[in-house]
């Protein structure tokens, strides 16, 4: 069965530090992959979407990578901040819907 | 958020009742979906809809049923509540499919005791 796998145990990182964030994936092959942020009792916030076709994508502080040999995205945050502090889910898509990992808790502390 | 919102909030109901959540956007977007995030499982497909009238299975689809009868709207019903059920449902929209990202409700938090 299809799965996704995101590391459960929380990352916890110094201010200042690149946060790396990791998005494993087994029997799919996704047209394009999505990096959600979640903050305690609200929705997810929709962060970036990068292709199949696509190797990496930036955005400000935020930088994502999808290597679809290594079935593998990762999840960069440079110069991270407390207020990054959330729990960031992958998900992945090759039809109408998405399929969402568990969801890495990050810590940035001062 | 912005152009969905969901409701209620809160819900403490009985086993064996019925329920229906609601969603509704401004936006005007094609697709809606129902999840329902449990601690160790993340985001689970409930329900989604691709169109007024519209709707298929996800996942975890038994024991709830949806109807999209506008745009706007896209209810959950829970015809008969299990305790298995407590659960926080979000509901989310996206005009396109591989465009841009979903944007998700704040969320209800549903209890069945």
């Amino acid at each position: 069965s299809q799965k996704i796998e995101q590391n459960s145990e929380a990352l916890n990182i110094q201010e200042g530090k690149t946060a790396t964030l990791t998005c494993n994936y087994t029997n799919y092959s996704p047209a394009y992959l999505q990096w959600y942020r979640q903050d305690p009792g609200r929705g997810p916030v929709f962060l970036l979407l990068i292709r199949e076709n696509e190797k990496e994508k930036r955005k400000e502080r935020l930088k994502v990578t999808f290597d679809t040999t290594l079935k593998q995205s990762l999840f960069h945050i440079t110069a991270s901040q407390p207020a990054d502090s959330a729990t960031y889910l992958c998900a992945l898509s090759n039809t109408d819907k998405l399929i969402f990992g568990t969801g890495t808790r990050l810590q940035v502390f001062p | 958020d912005a152009g969905i919102t969901q409701s209620p909030r809160h819900k403490v109901t009985e086993t064996g009742t019925p329920v229906t959540l609601r969603c509704h956007q401004t936006e005007n977007h094609r697709y809606m979906y129902w999840y329902r995030q449990d601690p160790g499982h993340g985001l689970r497909l409930i329900h989604y809809s691709y169109g007024v009238k519209d709707t298929d299975k996800g996942e975890v689809s038994d024991g709830y049923s949806v109807s999209r009868s506008k745009t706007e709207d896209f209810l959950l019903t829970l015809e008969s509540a299990t305790s298995s059920q407590t659960s926080v449902y979000f509901c989310a929209i996206s005009a396109d499919v591989g465009g841009d990202g979903y944007t998700f409700g704040s969320g209800t938090r549903l209890t069945v005791v």
